[in-house]
């Protein structure tokens, strides 16, 4: 069974950093790109950032490029964010997700969320 | 950056309607696009992939085509668990990008 846990939000200061983590398990880590989603209270869905595979290739949203690295594990089946000069407008649960290959590219498994909340 | 212009923002339906929703991008994304369903306090669901393609599970009253650069997801009979938030998105391109949403509520 595909499993997505993401782990590392909470309270934390405008101007602050956070790492969030998510553990992959259940499907070749390895083989598949990753990204991060964010919803903020009340809002829509904002895509924030992508890392390939082998974790050559990343890109990011504007609104977070500069400020947040996503990075991956993929001995230890684990995907990063590192948020650094955080805002309020940053105030979102952050969903991990696997994208399925290059010929669709559909983020089909989702992580339950973690709530980051800056506080200003 | 491609834009996703989702349609409507909300709608009332009854039990048993057939619901339609409409995604637009601004400009072409091949088939790259993706509907999910969310409910409150819960992830995302795939629903539709590549424009029209089923997602393992998902119940055959789904059913998403294109025409174009304009989407549709269309649910053929409105089930009581399918009160919930639908989104698009596009992986054409980076940024990818979401529409809106479009809330479904009841009548």
């Amino acid at each position: 069974e595909v499993q997505l846990v993401e782990s590392g939000g909470g309270l934390v200061k405008a101007g602050g950093s956070l790492r969030l983590s998510c553990a992959a398990s259940g499907f070749s880590f390895s083989s598949y790109s990753m990204i991060w989603v964010r919803q903020a209270p009340g809002k829509g869905l904002e895509w924030v950032s992508f890392i390939s595979s082998s974790g050559a290739y990343t890109y990011y949203a504007d609104s977070v490029k500069g400020r947040f690295t996503i990075s991956r594990d993929n001995a230890k089946n684990s995907l990063f964010l590192q948020m650094n000069s955080l805002r309020g407008e940053d105030t979102a649960v952050y969903y991990c997700a696997r994208e399925t290959g290059p010929g669709t590219s559909a983020p089909d498994y989702w992580g339950q969320g973690t709530l980051v909340t800056v506080a200003s | 950056d491609i834009q996703m212009t989702q349609s409507p923002s909300s709608l009332s339906a009854s039990v048993g309607d057939r619901v339609t929703i409409t995604c637009r991008a601004s400009q072409s994304i091949s088939r790259f696009l993706h509907w999910f369903q969310q409910k409150p306090g819960k992830a995302p669901k795939l629903l539709i992939y590549a424009a029209s393609s089923l997602q393992s599970g998902v119940p055959s009253r789904f059913s998403g085509s294109d025409s174009g650069t304009e989407f549709t997801l269309t649910i053929s009979s409105l089930q009581p668990e399918d009160f919930a938030t639908y989104y698009c998105q596009q992986s054409y391109s980076f940024p990818r990008t979401f529409g809106q949403g479009t809330k479904v509520e009841i009548k």
